[in-house]
């Protein structure tokens, strides 16, 4: 089964519009954290936004914020007021266990996101 | 801000070559990673390395590779004898931590170095 699913392959959003970019994780760890990355067209991996399976609280950095829903298994991006450079492919990825040893992060496939004027 | 950063940012290499791809982490990281993506395809883990040694490693990591850390700023991947499957962009990462469920587990990866193997 994979530890990561993101179902949607590709997404169009109109510039300024919010749009959600669906993740779903498999584990039965519970301790876990949650990422989302943005890789642009040149590349580079960039961090966006971290959720641990203990906050409370939905994690929020500026325009990004995750909707965290622990009995659902899920951890969906959502992007408030699209910009022309969020047009990108964006990862979530898992990391399991708390030992404090480096523990790999597990991909999605990815979701690529083309934001329209 | 601090950065992780690799080079070289492209590598050319004729199959059954060696190869050595670089990675400063960020100074004040003590784990590191590297990870691969095929063209078009996801992030896989390779490799990770805490307290000069192996923490983890995957399938993909077999005899041909290897990782050093040779000096307090370099962290290097090896690969001894190339393959055509070898092709990918190579990412390295680093994080504060590891294992602790904070916002220090963060990896933070480099630009990546585009491996072609011919």
């Amino acid at each position: 089964a994979q530890k990561i699913t993101q179902t949607q392959p590709g997404m169009f959003v109109q510039e300024k519009e919010a749009v959600t970019l669906d993740c779903t994780y498999d584990t039965s760890d519970p301790s876990y954290g949650l990422f989302w990355y943005k890789q642009p067209s040149s590349g580079e991996m960039i961090f966006l936004i971290y959720q641990g399976s203990y906050d409370q609280q939905n994690a929020t950095e500026g325009r990004y914020s995750l909707n965290f829903q622990k009995a659902r298994k899920s951890a969906n991006l959502v992007i408030s007021a699209s910009q022309l450079g969020d047009s990108a492919m964006y990862f979530c990825a898992m990391r399991e266990g708390w030992d404090g040893t480096a523990s790999k992060l597990t991909f999605g496939t990815g979701t690529r996101l083309q934001v329209t004027l | 801000e601090p950065e992780v950063t690799q080079t070289p940012s492209h590598q050319v290499t004729q199959m059954g070559q060696e190869v050595i791809l670089r990675c400063v982490p960020i100074s004040n990281h003590l784990y590191f990673y590297w990870y691969r993506q095929i063209l078009g395809q996801k992030v896989e883990f390779l490799v990770s390395f805490y307290n000069n040694e192996i923490s983890e490693k995957s399938e993909i990591f077999d005899d041909q590779f290897s990782v050093e850390r040779p000096d307090g700023s370099n962290f290097t991947l090896k690969i001894r004898s190339t393959k055509l499957e070898d092709s990918a962009m190579y990412f390295c990462a680093s994080s504060e931590w590891g294992g602790s469920i904070t916002p220090r587990d963060t990896q933070y990866f480099g630009p990546g170095t585009r491996l072609t193997v011919l």
